[in-house]
C-alpha cells in the first residue's frame, strides 16, 4: 500500500510555456500533499505544503503565482508551472501524507523532470 | 541554517558488512525522524521511521538509533547488500512543522560486492 504516482515522468517545454504535473494517491486518501524539487546534487527543497479543499501554503521564497497548487480531491494534487523558463528546470516529486498511529508517514511519487528550453 | 544535517556525502561499505549513516539535527522540537531511500531520477522510498519516545526501530535489516540529548541518529544496515547502493536521506518533523519534513543534503552509500 501507500502508492503516489506522478504524471508525466518528464517533460521538455519552450520557455514561456505552462506545464501542469499530477500527483495521485493510488491507494490511500491524503489531506495533505507536498511538493519539492531537486537540484543535482542538492536535498530535496520543500516549495508547498497542499491540503484537500485549501489554498496551499508555500515556503519563503517560493512565488505562488509561478507555482500553481491545486489539490482538488483527497487523492490529487496538481502542480502547474505558469511561463516556465529554463532557471525552472528541475526534478519535481510529490508527496502524500498518510496517517499512521499518531504519526504522519510521507510517502512520494517517482518525481517529474521539468526541462525547459 | 541547516536544520538536518548529513556531514557525509557518501560511504562505501564491503557487501555483508555493516552500514551506519548519520544524521544531525539542531531543533529539539523535532518530534518525528524517518529515512529515505533515493535512486536517481526517481522519488525517495520511506525505509523506517523513530519517534522521539523511542531510541530504536528495527525493521529487517534496518536499526534505526536516537540519540536525543546528543541530537543524532544513525540507520545502520546489516548486512549489507549491492541492492542497498543508493542516497540516504535523513528527514524530520514536528515543532510545529505541521507535518513538513525537513531532509538532510543524503549520504550516498555504495556497496561492493
Amino acid at each position: 500500500g501507500a502508492v503516489v504516482s506522478q504524471h508525466p515522468s518528464w517533460v521538455i517545454c519552450k520557455s514561456g510555456t505552462s506545464v501542469k504535473i499530477e500527483c495521485r494517491s493510488l491507494d490511500f486518501q491524503a489531506t495533505t500533499m507536498f511538493w519539492y524539487r531537486q537540484f543535482p546534487k542538492q536535498s530535496l527543497m520543500l516549495m508547498a505544503t497542499s491540503n484537500e479543499g485549501s489554498k496551499a501554503t508555500y515556503e519563503q521564497g517560493v512565488e505562488k503565482d509561478k507555482f500553481l497548487i491545486n489539490h482538488a480531491s483527497l487523492t490529487l494534487s496538481t502542480l502547474t508551472v505558469t511561463s516556465a523558463h529554463p532557471e525552472d528546470s528541475s526534478f519535481y516529486i510529490c508527496s502524500a501524507s498518510r496517517k499512521s498511529g499518531f504519526t504522519d508517514t510521507q510517502y512520494f511519487g517517482p518525481g517529474t523532470r521539468l526541462t525547459v528550453l | 541554517d541547516q536544520q538536518v544535517k548529513q556531514n557525509s556525502p557518501s560511504l562505501s561499505v564491503q557487501e555483508g558488512r555493516i552500514s551506519i549513516l548519520n544524521c544531525d539535527y539542531t531543533n529539539s522540537m523535532f518530534d518525528y525522524f524517518l529515512w529515505y531511500k533515493k535512486y536517481p531520477a526517481e522519488g525517495p522510498t520511506f525505509l523506517i521511521s523513530i519517534s522521539s519516545i523511542k531510541d530504536k526501530n528495527e525493521d529487517g535489516r534496518f536499526t534505526v538509533f536516537l540519540n536525543k540529548s546528543a541530537k543524532h541518529l544513525s540507520l545502520h544496515i546489516v548486512p549489507s547488500q549491492p541492492g542497498d547502493s543508493a542516497v540516504y536521506f535523513c528527514a524530520a518533523s514536528g515543532g510545529g512543522s505541521q507535518g513538513n519534513l525537513i531532509f538532510g543534503k543524503g549520504t550516498k552509500l555504495s556497496v561492493k560486492p
